[in-house]
């Protein structure tokens, strides 16, 4: 079986400090890895993805992600948040043509 | 960019009634669509795979008669939430791959949310 798991719920952080968003999966197989970010009533929009390679993936607005392994992560971070950072963060991963979500992490970044 | 839309956007309406959310591929063709709900707080669960010109697959748990999935073209996939009840109410989303990208490129689109009185 596939999962997913943000072990947080919310996240908070000051602007300007470094954020990290933990996710952790357990997949058959080889994973795909993906983090998407959600604003208030609206869709999913696409941060990042780690496919192969380089286990330090560069993404949107900043973001990057390491994936790791041996201890079955794949965290979400950036060296400086911005307000404008506070949303809904989900890890997921995608197998056998379907993707499946963690239960998100709400980021909020404080002035 | 590939882009999704969804319509309506927000959506009330009385226990009892059916719903319809349509799902629309607005620049490239889709021959699989899939669509989502998501209850507040919480992530978003896969309902069905919608296959074009085909039934579509829906995940274990998903009543299929009432949640009837159409897609009729390569550009539109329709939910249809019949005789809806409160405990339908939610946050509905779909997503669409692109042929001209790799199947884990999905396209979101912007959700519906859905209140059932």
């Amino acid at each position: 079986a596939q999962s997913v798991a943000q072990p947080e719920d919310q996240v908070n952080v000051a602007e300007g400090n470094p954020l990290t968003v933990k996710c952790t999966y357990s997949v058959s197989g080889n994973p795909y890895l993906f983090w998407y970010v959600q604003y208030p009533n609206r869709g999913l929009q696409f941060l990042l993805k780690y496919i192969t390679g380089d286990n330090l993936v560069k993404g949107s607005y900043g973001f990057e992600a390491e994936f790791n392994k041996s201890q079955t992560s794949f965290h979400l971070k950036k060296p400086s948040a911005l307000v404008s950072d506070s949303a809904l963060y989900f890890c997921a991963v995608y197998n056998f043509n379907k993707f499946y979500f963690g239960s998100g992490t709400k980021l909020n970044v404080k002035p | 960019g590939a882009v999704v839309s969804q319509h309506p956007s927000r959506v009330i309406c009385k226990s009892g009634t059916s719903v319809k959310i349509e799902c629309r591929s607005l620049d490239f063709q889709a021959t699989t669509m899939f669509w989502y709900r998501q209850f507040p707080k919480q992530s978003l669960m896969l309902m069905a795979t919608s296959n074009e010109g085909s039934k579509a697959t829906y995940e274990q748990g998903v009543e299929k008669d009432k949640f009837l999935i159409n897609h009729a073209s390569l550009t539109l996939s329709t939910l249809t939430v019949t005789s809806a009840h409160p405990e339908d109410s939610s946050f509905y989303i779909c997503s669409a791959n692109s042929p001209a990208s790799v199947a884990e490129t999905q396209y979101f689109g912007p959700g519906t949310r859905l209140l059932v009185l």
